[in-house]
C-alpha cells in the first residue's frame, strides 16, 4: 500500500520569501502526485499533479512541484508567497490499481507580514 | 452551481437523530468519494462509487450509510452517531478512478452533540 508523509507540521514565513514543502512517498511502482491546498473552512483545491513526463511541474497560484524518483519526494515550492498562501497544505499519492489517494497529515503554512 | 457543492454546510446533530449529507458534482464526473477530516489526522477515505456502484468501503461503521442515486449525487445518511464522529466530511469527485486527479466540495462541518 502507498503512503506519505509530509515532515513538516508547520512553517513559517515572511511575505515575499520562497517557500518549500516538503513530501515523501511509498509506492514500489511510478506514482500519481498531487498536492493540494485548504483555506479555512474550505474544500481542497488542486494546486498541481504528476502523472508522468517532465519531473518538474507547474501549477496554479505560481507553484511548481519536483518528482524525484531516487528520493522517493516531491517538493512543492513557490519563489515568492503572498498573504494569501497562508493555508494547509497536503500530499497525496494515487496509484494505477485502484481508486484511493493517501494523503499526507498536511503542512501548515503561516505567511508573516 | 460549479464543481462540486454539499449541503448542509454545517450540522448539529444529537446522537439518537438521524440526517443526511448531500453532495452534487457538476463537472460529469463518473466516480465520487466520501472523506472524513479530523482535526491532527490525515483525510480518510471512506467510501468510492464507480459509475453508481460502490467499489470502496473502508471498514466504515454501519451508522453511516452511503447512497449514489446516479452519477451527480451522492448522500451520506446517518444515524446514531457518536461524538467522535464529529468532523468535516468531505465529498469529492473525479473522470474515472485510478489516477485522476479528485475535486472536492467545500465540506460539512459535523458537530455530534
Amino acid at each position: 500500500a502507498q503512503s506519505v508523509t509530509q515532515p513538516d507540521i508547520h512553517i513559517t514565513v515572511s511575505e515575499g520569501a520562497s517557500l518549500e514543502l516538503r513530501c515523501n512517498y511509498s509506492y514500489g511502482a511510478t506514482p500519481y502526485l498531487f498536492w493540494y491546498v485548504q483555506s479555512p473552512g474550505q474544500g481542497l483545491q488542486l494546486l498541481l499533479k504528476y502523472f508522468s513526463g517532465d519531473t518538474l511541474v507547474q501549477g496554479i497560484k505560481g507553484f511548481e512541484a519536483e518528482f524525484k524518483r531516487s528520493q522517493s519526494s516531491f517538493n512543492l515550492r513557490k519563489p515568492s508567497v503572498h498573504w494569501s498562501d497562508a493555508a494547509e497544505y497536503f500530499c497525496a499519492v494515487g496509484t494505477s490499481n485502484d481508486y484511493k489517494l493517501s494523503f499526507g497529515a498536511g503542512t501548515t503554512v503561516t505567511v508573516r507580514a | 452551481e460549479t464543481g462540486v457543492t454539499q449541503t448542509p454546510r454545517h450540522l448539529v446533530m444529537g446522537m439518537t437523530n438521524k440526517k443526511s449529507l448531500k453532495c452534487e458534482q457538476h463537472l460529469g464526473h463518473n466516480a465520487m468519494y466520501w472523506y472524513k477530516q479530523s482535526a491532527k489526522k490525515p483525510l480518510e477515505l471512506m467510501f468510492v462509487y464507480s459509475l453508481e456502484e460502490r467499489v470502496e468501503n473502508n471498514s466504515v461503521p454501519s451508522r453511516f450509510s452511503p447512497e449514489c442515486p446516479n452519477s451527480s449525487h451522492l448522500f451520506l445518511h446517518l444515524h446514531t452517531l457518536q461524538p467522535e464522529d464529529s468532523a468535516l466530511y468531505l465529498c469529492a469527485s473525479s473522470q474515472g478512478g485510478t489516477g485522476y486527479e479528485q475535486y472536492f466540495g467545500p465540506g460539512t462541518r459535523l458537530t455530534v452533540t
